[in-house]
């Protein structure tokens, strides 16, 4: 069964950071492009970044761009999200998700950011 | 603004069919035969239940359909149950980052 199990989230004030992590289990996580998706009850769902099989390619929203870093670790079955300068607009549930093209989701980590 | 359009929301009664809609342009949509769409239950995380258009995840009832013509992509669930009441959002690929829909509510009458 695939599972994906993210961790990190929580409070932080504006221009502050925080490293979401994501643990894989039930897949060969080496053999897929994975992502990360938010959700705001404003905007919806909102693609932010995803990262190719070997990490050689990675991709991002414009509004992150800059500032959040997408990063996977294929022995450990990890992906990671780092977030610098982080903004308001950027309060949202953060889903690690397997694929680049469809997507299966995790249970989601709450990204607060507030002063 | 979401890229994808969505109607906001949708209704049958249990047993019934019907149909959501998903327009989006030819960057996106139109280009590509991958359109996904997703369900969410209040409190919960999305779950996929239609992939490339028309593709359904092991598990996923076949009562779920997709399809696609031009710039449109279309979801329909037949024989509507209580359990059908979500949130359903389709998503497309648009080359090398994905587009969402606005999500669309669907009630079971």
């Amino acid at each position: 069964e695939v599972q994906l199990v993210e961790s990190g989230g929580g409070l932080v004030q504006p221009g502050g950071s925080l490293r979401l992590s994501c643990a894989a289990s039930g897949f060969t996580f080496s053999s897929y492009c994975m992502s990360w998706v938010r959700q705001t009850p404003g905007k919806g769902l909102e693609w932010v970044a995803n990262i190719k099989q070997d990490g050689s390619e990675k991709y991002y929203m414009d509004s992150v761009k800059g500032r959040f870093t997408i990063s996977r670790d294929n022995a450990k079955n990890s992906l990671y999200l780092q977030m610098n300068s982080l903004r308001a607009e950027d309060t949202a549930v953060y889903y690690c998700a397997r694929g680049c093209r469809s997507f299966y989701w995790g249970q989601g980590t709450l990204v607060t950011v507030s002063s | 603004q979401s890229a994808l359009t969505q109607p906001p929301s949708a209704s049958g009664s249990p047993g019934q069919s019907v149909t959501i809609s998903c327009t989006g342009t030819s960057s996106d949509v139109g280009g590509y035969n991958y359109v996904s769409w997703n369900q969410q239950h209040p409190g919960k995380a999305p779950k996929l239940i239609i992939y490339e258009v028309s593709k359904r995840p092991s598990g996923v009832p076949d009562r779920f359909s997709g399809s696609k013509s031009g710039n449109t992509a279309s979801l329909t669930v037949s024989g509507l149950q209580a359990e059908d009441e979500a949130d359903y959002y389709c998503s497309s690929y648009a080359g090398s980052n994905v587009v969402f829909g606005g999500g669309t509510k669907l009630t079971v009458l």
